[in-house]
């Protein structure tokens, strides 16, 4: 198995605090995915980074911000938490960015904004 | 817009074959993904297919028709353990995976 860590895996927070999620992984991939998860939706991409400090948007990034200070570290911030944010968030790693490379994804974070 | 299309829920019975339909519409098209999703769990990867045809893998097969815009994931000697939820991913021109909402599979003694 890939070595993909997410930290916290469980959180509970209240509208309008700030939180930040965590994503760790030991295999040296370049590119690194944030996705959130929920029911009747396919995953959707929140934001990605392609190298230490290279971030970009993806689809659903609104209240979001991306930092990579370090290649093995990509952290999510939810600058003002609210309830449509509750989710499942899944990181996820790859060696590129096109077929056949796969991603490999994190145990996931469920987040609940109360 | 980008749209990935996917059975909601099938049902199969233990040691039988079932087959997976995807159905995409996407800008541009640079490869077609499967994952196997247990409840609860991530995302695991299945099989990789961007030229037309089957690619098979043991028990699981995958089927790409690029002028169709279609797919299916042939699943055989189906087994308990098979229950989960199988996602479609199309990877599109800028190289971002769209993905499907999924398909949960009960499996049946």
């Amino acid at each position: 198995d890939a070595g993909i860590t997410q930290s916290p895996r469980h959180k509970v927070t209240e509208t309008g605090t700030p939180v930040t999620l965590r994503c760790h992984q030991t295999e040296n991939h370049r590119y690194m995915y944030w996705y959130r998860q929920d029911p009747g939706h396919g995953l959707r991409l929140i934001h990605y980074s392609y190298g230490v400090k290279d971030t970009d948007k993806g689809e659903v990034s609104d209240g979001y911000s991306v930092s990579r200070s370090k290649t093995e570290d990509f952290l999510l911030t939810l600058e003002s938490a609210t309830s449509s944010q509750t989710s499942v968030y899944f990181c996820a790693i790859s060696e590129g960015s096109g077929g056949p490379y796969e991603q490999y994804f994190g145990p996931g974070t469920r987040l609940t904004v109360t | 817009g980008q749209n990935i299309d996917q059975p909601t829920e099938m049902t199969a019975t233990e040691g039988a074959i079932v087959q997976i339909n995807c159905t995409y519409q996407t800008s541009g098209f640079n490869g077609l993904f499967w994952y196997q999703q247990h409840a609860g769990e991530a995302p695991t990867f299945l099989s990789y297919n961007v030229l037309d045809g089957l690619e098979e893998k043991g028990r699981f097969s995958s089927f790409l028709s690029r002028s169709k815009g279609y797919s299916y994931l042939l699943l055989k000697e189906l087994q308990m353990k098979d229950s989960a939820s199988y996602l479609c991913a199309v990877m599109d021109s800028n190289y971002q995976l769209i993905w499907g909402a999924g398909t949960k599979l009960i499996i049946k003694p």
